[in-house]
C-alpha cells in the first residue's frame, strides 16, 4: 500500500531563517506531487505541484520554492522566512490514472 | 475559474442527529471530479469519496451518503445517526478532468461538533 511520510512534524523558526520540508511517497511510482498550505482556520492554497522529476508549477508568488529531485520526494524550501509563512503545510500524491488526492500527515510552521 | 462554497461555517448537533453539509461549485468543465475529505483534529486530511460529473448516482457508504446534483451544483455530505467521532473539519473540493495539473480546488471547509 501506499504511504506518504512528513517531515518535521512540527517547526518554529526566527523571522529570515531558511527552511526546508520533506515529504517522500512509497508504493507508488511516477506520481504527481504537490504542496498546499492552510491558514489557521481557512481552507487549503495549492502552492506547488509537480509531474516528474524536476518538473515543478508554481501556483503563487511568493518566497517560497519547491523541488522534487526524486521520483517519490518533495521539498519545499524557502531562503528567508517571512511571518506570513506561518500555516500548515500539507504533501499530497496522486496517480496518473486517478484524480483524487492522498494527504501526508502535515507539518506545522511557525515564524516568530 | 473553478470555485467551491461551503456556505456552513460551522454546525453543531447532539449525537444521532442527522446533518448534513451543503457544497456548491462553479467550472466551466465539462469533465470534472468532485471530493470530500475530512479533516480531524490531528490536521491528516482523509479522503472520504471522489465523484465523476458524468455520474450522478448517489452514493451511500455506511452511515455517509453523498448527494451529486448537476442541475443546481451541488454536492451534499448527509451522515445520519452523527457520533463524537465524527467531529471534524470537512472540505469539498473540485479538480478539473484531463492530464492537467489536477489540483484541487477547496472550499472553506464546515466544522461539525457533535455533542455526546
Amino acid at each position: 500500500s501506499q504511504t506518504i511520510h512528513q517531515w518535521p512534524a512540527t517547526l518554529v523558526q526566527p523571522v529570515g531563517s531558511p527552511l526546508s520540508l520533506e515529504c517522500t511517497v512509497e508504493g507508488t511510482s511516477n506520481p504527481n506531487l504537490y504542496w498546499y498550505r492552510q491558514a489557521a482556520g481557512r481552507g487549503l492554497q495549492l502552492l506547488f505541484y509537480s509531474v516528474g522529476i524536476g518538473q515543478i508549477s508554481s501556483e503563487v508568488p511568493q518566497n517560497l520554492s519547491a523541488s522534487r529531485p526524486q521520483d517519490r520526494q518533495f521539498i519545499l524550501s524557502s531562503k528567508k522566512l517571512l511571518l506570513s509563512d506561518s500555516g500548515f503545510y500539507l504533501c499530497a500524491w496522486s496517480s496518473r490514472s486517478h484524480h483524487e488526492q492522498f494527504f501526508g500527515p502535515g507539518t506545522r510552521l511557525t515564524v516568530l | 475559474a473553478q470555485k467551491v462554497t461551503q456556505a456552513q461555517t460551522e454546525i453543531s448537533v447532539v449525537e444521532k442527529e442527522d446533518v448534513t453539509l451543503d457544497c456548491v461549485y462553479e467550472t466551466r468543465d465539462t469533465t470534472y471530479y468532485l471530493f470530500w475529505y475530512k479533516q480531524p483534529p490531528s490536521g491528516e486530511l482523509v479522503f472520504l469519496i471522489r465523484r465523476n460529473s458524468f455520474d450522478e448516482q448517489n452514493e451511500i457508504s455506511g452511515r455517509y451518503s453523498w448527494n451529486f446534483q448537476k442541475s443546481t451544483s451541488s454536492f451534499n455530505f448527509t451522515i445520519t445517526a452523527s457520533q463524537v467521532v465524527d467531529s471534524a473539519v470537512y472540505f469539498c473540493a473540485l479538480s478539473e478532468g484531463g492530464t492537467g495539473r489536477r489540483a484541487l480546488t477547496f472550499g472553506s471547509g464546515t466544522r461539525l461538533q457533535v455533542q455526546p
